[in-house]
């Protein structure tokens, strides 16, 4: 059954550092979202992407934050500088179409020292 | 901005039981979401409904539209259904998660 994947699975960086997540949506899905949890909160929505465009982002999707869709089949988060706060598990998902089931990707916990 | 609540926050369960799991939300929406989070993190989706009722093995998903409440069935509970039970609504093209129930059952 296709799926989602994340690489990598952990990552620690030091505060100021850029990282950038990986993805790889399921290959025929066209939208693409970016999603985070904060150790012990809920998970909080960062940023949709179709079209090779954001289609919405969330007010914690600041300057900082950049997402692209290099080749035909990766997704990637881009966080310029990372701060303490920036430490969460990061999730992926993909759907088909707008408004249907969105599949997660296993997460990249990310630690921030 | 829609709130998300979920009842309870925790349950415990002895293998066999019957499991419900709420969820209200304040503003109408075109869709919810009953998703699963594991331990180690991953998420799952199980159920996404408009109206009525969905089955799939032994969860149950049902969803009052004029209550804004929808709610999650286990039947039989196994210890394999431990695990965080998220509802989340759909708000344009995002969804807005619940804090999450935390189910564990015991052998």
């Amino acid at each position: 059954e296709p799926e989602v994947t994340q690489t990598p699975s952990h990552q620690v960086t030091q505060m100021g550092q850029e990282v950038i997540l990986r993805c790889v949506p399921i290959s025929n899905h066209l939208y693409f979202y970016w999603y985070r949890q904060i150790l012990g909160q809920k998970v909080e929505f960062l940023v949709s992407f179709y079209n090779n465009e954001i289609s919405e982002k969330s007010e914690i999707f600041d300057d900082q934050f950049s997402v692209e869709r290099p080749d035909g089949s990766n997704f990637t988060l881009k966080i310029r500088s990372t701060k303490l706060e920036d430490s969460a598990m990061y999730f992926c998902a993909s759907s088909a179409r707008r408004f249907e089931t969105q599949y997660f990707g296993p997460g990249t916990r990310l630690l921030v020292l | 901005k829609n709130e998300v609540e979920q009842s309870p926050q925790n349950l415990t369960a002895q293998e066999g039981e019957f499991i419900t799991i709420n969820c209200s939300y304040s503003v109408g929406i075109s869709a919810l979401h009953w998703l699963q989070q594991h331990p180690g993190g991953g998420i799952v989706s199980l159920f996404m409904l408009s109206s009525g009722k969905k089955k799939h093995g032994r969860l149950i998903a049902t969803i009052n539209i004029q209550e804004k409440h929808s709610s999650l069935h286990i039947t039989a509970s196994h210890p394999r259904d431990s695990a965080v039970y998220i509802c989340a609504v759909r708000d344009t093209d995002k969804l807005i998660f619940g804090t999450g129930t935390r189910l564990q059952v015991f052998p």
